[in-house]
């Protein structure tokens, strides 16, 4: 079956605009994290959706990151008002359910934050 | 401050030869310890996993030891391959909560020389 896949790839944008990164989980994976590896970094984690539970949001650097789920189907995270430090490959991972110990990876989308 | 540590960026081994990654951690709490493989431009895969109630686990190839006393793990490729040439991630967790929420180390390149 299909895995994670996450879009655009690459994003090139300016300093103070917004931009919105998808990620569509293993069909029927109830988890679903984003993690973000700035260079030289390992990955960092930001954000944690189990099912309908409210989301773990004790990763996310700063108020302009936020995330959506919709139900245990896309995810959609939005950074506001770019700023350059926000440059990295972001990637999402989904897994089977709470308990679940494998994450299973998307390819990323690399951010460049003029 | 990093609670899981890849001390050694890169590896060289020449093919057939053992390879040895090694993740040191800092948080007596963490129980399951995985390793990742990330070749460039892909997300990572899983490779193997340990809990904290073993102290090794082999799958083929792979075997990961872990040493909690020193907080320390490792990872052995036996033989290397020129395709096990990657970056590899350990992660460590505590389950606790049911979340498998990883802390990442910063990743070690091993190159095996044909």
């Amino acid at each position: 079956g299909a895995g994670v896949s996450q879009s655009p790839s690459n994003k090139v944008t300016e300093k103070g605009k917004d931009v919105e990164l998808r990620c569509d989980p293993i069909s029927g994976h109830t988890a679903l994290y984003w993690y973000r590896q700035r260079l030289g970094q390992g990955l960092e984690f930001l954000i944690y959706f189990q099912g309908n539970s409210a989301p773990d949001k004790s990763g996310l650097p700063s108020d302009r990151f936020s995330a959506e789920r919709t139900g245990e189907s896309v995810s959609t995270l939005t950074i506001q008002r770019t700023q350059q430090e926000d440059s990295a490959v972001y990637l999402c991972a989904s897994s089977p359910g709470q308990g679940a110990i494998e994450q299973f990876f998307g390819p990323g989308t690399r951010l460049t934050v003029l | 401050d990093q609670q899981v540590k890849q001390n050694s960026p890169s590896l060289s081994v020449q093919e057939g030869r053992i390879s040895i990654l090694n993740c040191d951690y800092t948080n007596s709490m963490f129980d399951y310890f995985l390793w990742y493989k990330k070749y460039p431009a892909e997300g990572p895969t899983f490779l193997i996993s340990i809990s904290s109630i073993k102290d090794k686990n082999e799958d083929g190839r792979f075997t990961v030891f872990l040493n909690k006393s020193a907080k320390h793990l490792s990872l052995h490729i036996v033989p290397s391959q020129p395709g096990d040439s990657a970056v590899y991630f350990c992660a460590a967790s505590s389950g606790t909560s049911g979340t498998y929420k990883y802390i990442f180390g910063t990743g070690t390149r091993l190159k095996v020389l044909a």
